[in-house]
C-alpha cells in the first residue's frame, strides 16, 4: 500500500541524547513536512522540504534539523533532546500544487525524560 | 499571524444524528483541508477544498473563502466517525496552519 512510513512508532529518550526520526514515502511526492502534535495546540510545522535538496524552517524549528538527500526520505534529527520535545511527530507529504492534499504517516510518539 | 479557530471544541452525538463543524480563519489562504484523526492517532485527509462544496458519502464540506470560513457536515453519524476533526489552512505550499480541532464522540 502506497503511503508514508515512519519509524520508530515510539521512543523514550534521555535528555541530552540525539535521535533521528525516519520518514519514507513511496508516492514520489515533491514536498515533505514534519509536524509535532501537542495537546490543545493542534499540529505545528517544524521543517519542510519542497523538493529533494532543499529544506526550510516552519513554525517551530528550534532544536530540530532535517535533510532531503532524495525524494523519498526526510529524516528529522534532534541533536540534544529536551523534555519540551516530548510530543507526537508526524511526517507528511504532498504533490505540491496538486489537488490531493496531504498524506500523513502514522506518527512517532517521543518521550524525553 | 493567521488565526484558525474551530468550533465547537467538543461535540457528543447519538448515532444517527447530523452535525456541522465550523472553521474560521483570519486571513486569505491558498487552500483549506479537513482531516480526521481517529482514536488511534491516524490522520486522514477528508477534503481539499479552497472554495465551493464537495461531498464524499455522508460527509460534505463547504468553503466560503471570501467570508473566511469552512463548514464540515457529517450526516447520519456513526461510532466510527469519532475522533478529532482538524481544519488546516494553506498560506503557501510550505506553510499549512492547523486549528486546535473539534473532538467528536458518537455514542451508540
Amino acid at each position: 500500500t502506497a503511503g508514508i512510513t515512519q519509524a520508530p512508532t515510539s521512543q523514550i529518550l534521555a535528555a541530552g541524547r540525539s535521535m533521528t526520526l525516519r520518514c519514507t514515502q513511496d508516492m514520489r511526492h515533491n514536498a515533505m513536512y514534519w509536524y509535532r502534535q501537542d495537546l490543545g495546540l493542534g499540529l505545528r510545522l517544524i521543517h519542510y522540504s519542497n523538493t529533494a535538496g532543499t529544506t526550510g524552517k516552519g513554525e517551530v524549528p528550534d532544536g530540530y534539523s532535517v535533510s532531503r538527500a532524495n525524494t523519498d526520505d526526510f529524516p528529522l534529527t534532534l541533536a540534544s533532546a529536551v523534555p519540551s520535545q516530548t510530543s507526537v511527530y508526524f511526517c507528511a507529504s504532498s504533490d505540491a500544487g496538486g489537488v490531493d492534499g496531504y498524506t500523513f504517516g502514522s506518527g512517532t510518539r517521543l518521550t524525553v525524560v | 499571524g493567521i488565526q484558525v479557530e474551530q468550533s465547537p471544541p467538543d461535540l457528543i452525538l447519538q448515532e444517527g444524528a447530523n452535525s456541522t463543524l465550523r472553521c474560521n480563519f483570519s486571513d486569505s489562504v491558498n487552500n483549506l483541508q479537513w482531516f480526521h484523526q481517529n482514536p488511534w492517532g491516524q490522520l486522514i485527509n477528508l477534503f481539499y477544498i479552497p472554495s465551493g462544496t464537495k461531498q464524499n458519502g455522508r460527509l460534505s464540506a463547504t468553503t466560503v473563502a471570501t467570508e473566511r470560513y469552512s463548514l464540515l457536515y457529517i450526516s447520519s453519524s456513526q461510532t466510527t466517525d469519532s475522533g478529532v476533526y482538524f481544519c488546516a489552512v494553506e498560506l503557501s505550499v510550505d506553510d499549512m496552519r492547523f486549528g486546535a480541532g473539534t473532538r467528536l464522540t458518537v455514542k451508540p
